[in-house]
C-alpha cells in the first residue's frame, strides 16, 4: 500500500484479556519495527523484523508480548494477559533495510490500546 | 545505556524562528533524526544528519550538530501555526545492526498567531 496501515486504530480491552494488533507495511519494505509510545513519552523500541525473522526482540518488556511476521509482510503484535500498564499507542514502521539510515522509517498512525 | 533528552515545551510567535534542542549520550551514534508528530498522526521524518556533518539545511529547517557536546538542534525559520506539533529527536547506531532508534521525550512546540 501507499503507507503503513495499522488496525485497529483504537482498542479497549479488559485487564487480563488477549489482544492482537496488526501492521501492514509498505509493499517491498523488508524491515518492520514495533514501538510503544506511552503518554508524554517518546516511542520505545520493541522489536525489529528483517523479512520473516525477528532480528532483535530486546525491547519486548516481558513474555506476555510476542510478535510474528510469517510471510515477511503483515505483522501481528500479540499481548497476553493485558495489564493497565500496557495502555499506550503501539506504532509500527517499515523501511527498506538498505536505506533505513538515510531515509528513516515510515510510521503508521498507531493503535491506541486502553486496558481497563 | 543510551539516552536522548529534550526540553518539554517551546512557545514562539508566528514568523519568529524556533530552536529545539536535544542532547544524547551515545558517542557512537552515527545518524541523528528529527521527527514531527501531529495529534492523532504517526511520526513524520523531517530531516536527518550524519555524525560527520556539522550542519544541514533543508528549506526552513537547519540542523546543527555539536559532536563534542553531543548536542543537536533544529531551527525552524519563519515558524507557522502549522508547525505546532511535538518534535522528537532520535539517534541510531548502525553498529547495533538493528537500525533501531532511541527517541527523546519530545518537545511540544506551540506557535502563537
Amino acid at each position: 500500500g501507499a503507507g503503513v496501515s495499522q488496525t485497529p486504530s483504537n482498542k479497549v480491552t479488559e485487564k487480563g484479556k488477549y489482544v492482537e494488533l496488526r501492521c501492514d507495511p509498505i509493499s517491498g519494505h523488508t524491515a518492520l519495527y514495533w514501538y510503544r509510545q506511552s503518554l508524554g513519552q517518546g516511542p520505545e523500541f520493541l522489536i525489529y523484523f528483517q523479512g520473516t525473522g525477528a532480528a532483535d526482540d530486546s525491547g519486548l518488556p516481558n513474555d506476555r508480548f510476542f510478535a510474528v511476521r510469517p510471510e515477511g509482510s503483515v505483522s501481528t503484535l500479540k499481548i497476553q494477559r493485558t495489564e493497565r500498564g500496557d495502555s499506550a499507542v503501539y506504532l509500527c514502521a517499515s523501511s527498506q533495510r538498505s536505506r533505513a539510515f538515510d531515509y528513516g522509517y515510515t510510521f503508521g498512525s498507531g493503535t491506541r490500546l486502553t486496558v481497563v | 545505556g543510551e539516552d536522548v533528552e529534550q526540553s518539554l515545551f517551546l512557545s514562539v510567535r508566528e514568523g519568529d524562528s524556533s530552536v529545539i534542542n536535544c542532547t544524547y549520550t551515545d558517542s557512537s551514534s552515527t545518524y541523528l533524526y528529527w521527527y514531527k508528530q501531529e495529534p492523532g498522526a504517526g511520526l513524520q521524518l523531517l530531516t536527518y544528519i550524519f555524525s560527520n556533518m556539522d550542519m544541514k539545511q533543508d528549506q526552513r529547517l537547519t540542523v546543527l550538530l555539536n559532536k563534542k557536546d553531543k548536542h543537536l538542534s533544529l531551527r525552524i525559520a519563519d515558524t507557522q501555526t502549522g508547525d505546532s506539533a511535538i518534535y522528537f529527536c532520535a539517534e541510531s547506531n548502525p553498529t547495533s545492526g538493528t537500525y533501531k532508534y532511541i527517541f527523546g521525550t519530545g518537545t511540544r512546540l506551540k506557535v502563537l498567531a
